[in-house]
């Protein structure tokens, strides 16, 4: 099975500041890796995905994540928040092979100006 | 394309009563998944269908808890005999699989349950 670690649970940023989010994961084999942010009272949205190539990638909204294999990560970047930034973040890891989504217990982002 | 939409979007009920949630995914998406979040937790996966086909249930899905989907459209989610610790937001989500590895899941709003 697999399991994903938010780091951080609240992240309070001033606004046009940059802002990471740190998600670790195990899993004994290879998975597909996801960000999605969740609006007050809204659904998931999808922020960005790695399925294989390139480890950096890039999403909406401004935002990236770097996958680092060897240290099993898939940290969120952003290099300047808005105040329209403010939601919880989840990541998410998919076994390859496999349908349903792991997720993380989220971090909130709060910006302030 | 209106995305995933799920109704009602907030239910109160009293324990011991039965509630029924509907979701209705994206047009063509051939796969529909429940998923559970409660308060300062990520989703946790329910169940999921491929077509009409319900293919696994989560333990955390107990006796109490029926999804059906029963034409491959639209999908209900019903709850017997609720219990506080049902409280909590449902969600659901879409995915096209079509021999590929691409299956991103699209979340609707979600229906928040609140069993008093």
């Amino acid at each position: 099975a697999q399991s994903v670690t938010q780091l951080d649970s609240q992240v309070p940023v001033f606004e046009e500041a940059p802002v990471e989010l740190r998600c670790n994961y195990s899993s004994s084999v290879s998975v597909y890796l996801f960000w999605y942010v969740q609006y007050p009272n809204q659904g998931l949205q999808l922020l960005l995905k790695y399925l294989s190539g390139s480890t950096l990638v890039k999403g909406i909204n401004g935002f990236e994540a770097e996958f680092n294999k060897s240290q099993t990560s898939f940290h969120l970047r952003k290099p300047s928040v808005h105040i329209s930034d403010t939601a919880e973040y989840f990541c998410a890891v998919r076994k390859r092979g496999d349908y349903k989504l792991s997720f993380g217990a989220g971090t909130t982002v709060t910006v302030r100006a | 394309d209106t995305g995933v939409s799920q109704n009602p979007r907030h239910k109160i009920t009293k324990r011991g009563q039965n509630v029924t949630f509907r979701c209705d995914p994206i047009s063509e998406h051939n796969r529909l998944y429940w998923y559970r979040q409660t308060l300062g937790q990520g989703p946790e996966f329910l169940t999921y269908f491929q077509n009409e086909a319900q293919l696994e249930k989560s333990r955390l899905l107990s006796d109490r808890f029926s999804a059906e989907r029963p034409k491959g459209s639209f999908s209900t989610l019903e709850i017997q005999r609720t219990e506080q610790g049902d409280s909590a937001m449902y969600l659901c989500a879409s995915s096209l699989i079509s021999g590929g590895a691409e299956d991103t899941q699209y979340f609707g709003p979600g229906t928040r349950l609140t069993v008093l």
